[in-house]
């Protein structure tokens, strides 16, 4: 267990509706990370927040925005979702989120789209 | 932008063999590249990690080399178990306000018994 939580463990919801993931960061971790994992794509950064500021943006779309609140826990926001949305949805946390930072991966939100 | 390329995409190995997986990459100025393992279903986890001022990094049985010439990385395992089994991703990055990381397509190691 690294520590990370995310909720909901899978979610299942149809083309054209909107969804919310949560992240709960390491106790102590100041910077979430989101990452999407799937099959096509493979994994890939999406952004990155710092004590409650983005720091990184990465492969993220438009459709798709994050927030890091006080209490450092995080929110991805999918919207306008797509079949190809589907996707293993990771959240993870670092200490001060340098480059060398070691990441702690969350469990992952599997989202289907159908 | 980067890309990462990984090589091979499967690796079948014998308990007690080597495992080396490679790993290219094309920006000059990425500048630290982390190894991770994905077990089945798992997260993946932080296994080692180099920094481009460094040509060899070793923790136990794992070892990683740069050659930040010929822009490749390379994984290596040696005396492999079938713990050793999942997928391993490398990635390469870069920081600052430019903070990016991008992986490559995975490494799927299967180590028979």
């Amino acid at each position: 267990d690294s520590g990370v939580t995310q909720t909901p463990k899978h979610l299942i919801t149809a083309t054209g509706q909107r969804v919310t993931l949560r992240c709960s960061p390491r106790s102590g971790d100041l910077s979430v990370y989101w990452y999407q994992q799937s099959l096509d794509q493979g994994l890939q950064f999406l952004i990155q927040y710092y004590n409650g500021e983005e720091r990184a943006k990465g492969n993220i779309l438009e459709r798709f925005s994050a927030q890091q609140f006080p209490d450092l826990h995080s929110e991805l926001n999918l919207s306008s979702l797509e079949l190809g949305d589907s996707a293993l949805y990771f959240c993870a946390s670092s200490v001060r989120g340098g480059l060398g930072d070691t990441q702690y991966f969350g469990p992952g939100t599997r989202l289907t789209v159908l | 932008g980067e890309n990462v390329e990984q090589h091979p995409s499967t690796l079948s190995v014998q308990e007690g063999d080597s495992a080396v997986i490679k790993c290219t990459y094309s920006d000059s100025a990425s500048n630290y590249f982390p190894w991770y393992k994905q077990e089945l279903g798992k997260r993946p986890q932080l296994i080692i990690d180099i920094r481009s001022n460094v040509g060899e990094k070793k923790d136990q049985r794992i070892a990683v080399t740069l050659n930040k010439t010929a822009k490749h990385f390379s994984l290596h395992i040696t005396e492999t178990q079938p713990e050793d089994s999942a997928v391993y991703f490398c990635a390469a990055g870069s920081g600052g306000s430019n903070y990016k990381l991008t992986f490559g397509k995975g490494t799927l190691l299967t180590v028979n018994p």
